[in-house]
């Protein structure tokens, strides 16, 4: 199984940049997905394919990398980005990094 | 629009059958791929199978042994049924549409319990 690795719990103040990363324990190419999931939802797409943003997704959000090395920035962050960020490959089979909580100050 | 609800049992005895659907509407199961994710109270999401358009289908390794999906397109369905259910099982169950390998619409989850 290919194994996602994410940065654990962060804090951040409104109006900040953030960087969340994920590793994976093989190369997965551009196959990364992020997902943003806030309590009591469903997940929604947010970047594809390492880069790409998903449509109706604020261009506050980006993604970037390949191999195994991936990062989702968001810049400037605002309130409403208080929640957990999963990113997920589909190399091979599909799995999910552990998630990291995003909170604001 | 494209949705997708899952409906089931929310409570399901220890060792018995968890059967759940979900139905879709606003694309065709023969055009998209389903898939199935789980995800227990405060952790993590897990991958757990997927239905392809031409009707085979995939399962986590982990699962696999215990783990059915199916479909009726012809009442826009997908069916997950796992067996030997025990409490690590419980967890919330979503169906997601598969867009070129990712995942962009989710339905809105069923959560399921396990207590006799």
């Amino acid at each position: 199984d290919t194994v996602l690795t994410q940065s654990p719990a962060l804090a951040v103040s409104p109006g900040e940049r953030v960087t969340i990363s994920c590793r994976a324990s093989e190369s997965v190419s551009t196959l990364m997905h992020w997902y943003q999931q806030k309590p009591g939802q469903q997940p929604t797409l947010l970047i594809y394919l390492a880069s790409n943003l998903e449509s109706g997704v604020p261009a506050r959000f980006s993604g970037s990398g390949s191999g195994t090395d991936f990062t989702l920035t968001i810049d400037p962050v605002e309130a409403d980005d208080t929640a957990t960020y999963y990113c997920q490959q589909s190399w091979n089979d599909w799995t999910f990094g552990g998630g990291t909580k995003l909170e604001l100050k | 629009q494209v949705q997708l609800k899952e409906s089931g049992p929310g409570l399901v005895q220890p060792s018995q059958t968890l059967s759940l659907t979900c139905t879709v509407s606003g694309f065709s199961l023969t055009n998209y791929n389903v898939h199935w994710v789980r995800q227990p109270t405060g952790k993590g999401l897990e991958w757990m199978g997927v239905i392809w358009t031409g009707g085979s289908t995939d399962y986590n390794s982990a699962l696999k042994s215990r783990l059915s999906i199916s479909r009726d397109t012809s009442k826009s369905q997908v069916f997950l049924k796992m067996n030997s259910l025990q409490t690590e099982d419980i967890a919330t169950y979503y169906c997601a549409r598969d867009d070129n390998n990712y995942f962009d619409y989710w339905g809105q989850g069923v959560l399921v319990t396990v207590s006799s």
